[in-house]
C-alpha cells in the first residue's frame, strides 16, 4: 500500500463548478501537507501549503486537513479552463526533508 | 527572479550509457532536490544536496548519484542506463530544504533511454 492515496481521475467539470480533489495517506508522521499544479510539459507549481491540521484559503483554492482521519482535500471554486492540469498531493514530516507525492488527479473544466 | 533551470530539456540514450543532468537553482537558494516521475510509480525522491552536503537519498540504485557545487548548481548523474530510467527528472529548490520549506521546481529533463 502506498503511503500517499490519491484518485488519478480524469475528473471532468463544467466550466464554474466546485472542484473537490483529495488524498488519504498513511504515515501519521507527516506534518507538512501541500498541493501543487502540474501544466503538460511543465514541472509542478505549488499551490498551497498547510502545517498540521486546519483550513487555508488563497483565492478561489482552499486546503483542508483533517489528521484524524489522515486525509486532505483541495477546492477549487468557480472552476476554470485554465484550471485544467494534474493535481499533485505531497506531505512532508519532520526532519526527512523529501515530499512523498500522491500520483496526480488529472483535472479537465470544459468551457 | 529567474526561476529553476534544468538543461537540458530532452535527452535520448542508450542502455548502458551515462548521463548527466543539470541544474541552477533560484538565486538565493541553497537546496537542491531531485525527482524522478514516470506514469507508473508518480514522482518520486531521489536525494536533497545543502551546501554541497548530500542530506538525504531516496529508494534509488547506486546508479544515481549527484553533487552540489559551492554556487548551489547541481548535477545529477546515472551510470549504466537501462530502459526503466526513461523518466522527467526534476529539479527544486528551496531556501533551506528544510521540512515543509516550499520546493520550487523547474520544467525538467525528460530522458529517452532506447
Amino acid at each position: 500500500q502506498k503511503e500517499v492515496e490519491q484518485d488519478p481521475g480524469p475528473l471532468s467539470v463544467p466550466e464554474g463548478a466546485i472542484v473537490s480533489l483529495n488524498c488519504t495517506y498513511s504515515n501519521s508522521a507527516f506534518q507538512y501537507f501541500m498541493w501543487y499544479r502540474q501544466y503538460s510539459r511543465k514541472g509542478p507549481e505549488l499551490l498551497m501549503y498547510t502545517y498540521s491540521s486546519g483550513n487555508k484559503e488563497d483565492g478561489r483554492f482552499t486546503a483542508q486537513v483533517d489528521k484524524s482521519s489522515k486525509y486532505i482535500s483541495l477546492f477549487i471554486r468557480d472552476s476554470q479552463p485554465s484550471d485544467s492540469a494534474t493535481y499533485l498531493c505531497a506531505m512532508d514530516e519532520p526532519g526527512r526533508r523529501a515530499l512523498t507525492f500522491g500520483s496526480g488527479t488529472r483535472l479537465q473544466v470544459q468551457p | 527572479k529567474a526561476g529553476v533551470t534544468q538543461t537540458p530539456r530532452y535527452l535520448i540514450k542508450t542502455r548502458g550509457q551515462q548521463v548527466t543532468l543539470s541544474c541552477s537553482p533560484i538565486s538565493g537558494h541553497r537546496s537542491v532536490s531531485w525527482y524522478q516521475q514516470t506514469p507508473g510509480q508518480g514522482l518520486q525522491f531521489l536525494f536533497e544536496y545543502f551546501s554541497e552536503t548530500q542530506r538525504n537519498k531516496g529508494n534509488f540504485p547506486g546508479r544515481f548519484s549527484g553533487r552540489q557545487f559551492s554556487n548551489s548548481r547541481s548535477e545529477m548523474n546515472v551510470s549504466t542506463l537501462e530502459l526503466g530510467d526513461s523518466a522527467l527528472y526534476l529539479c527544486a529548490s528551496s531556501l533551506t530544504g528544510e521540512s515543509g520549506s516550499p520546493l520550487h521546481f523547474g520544467n525538467g529533463t525528460r530522458l529517452t533511454v532506447t
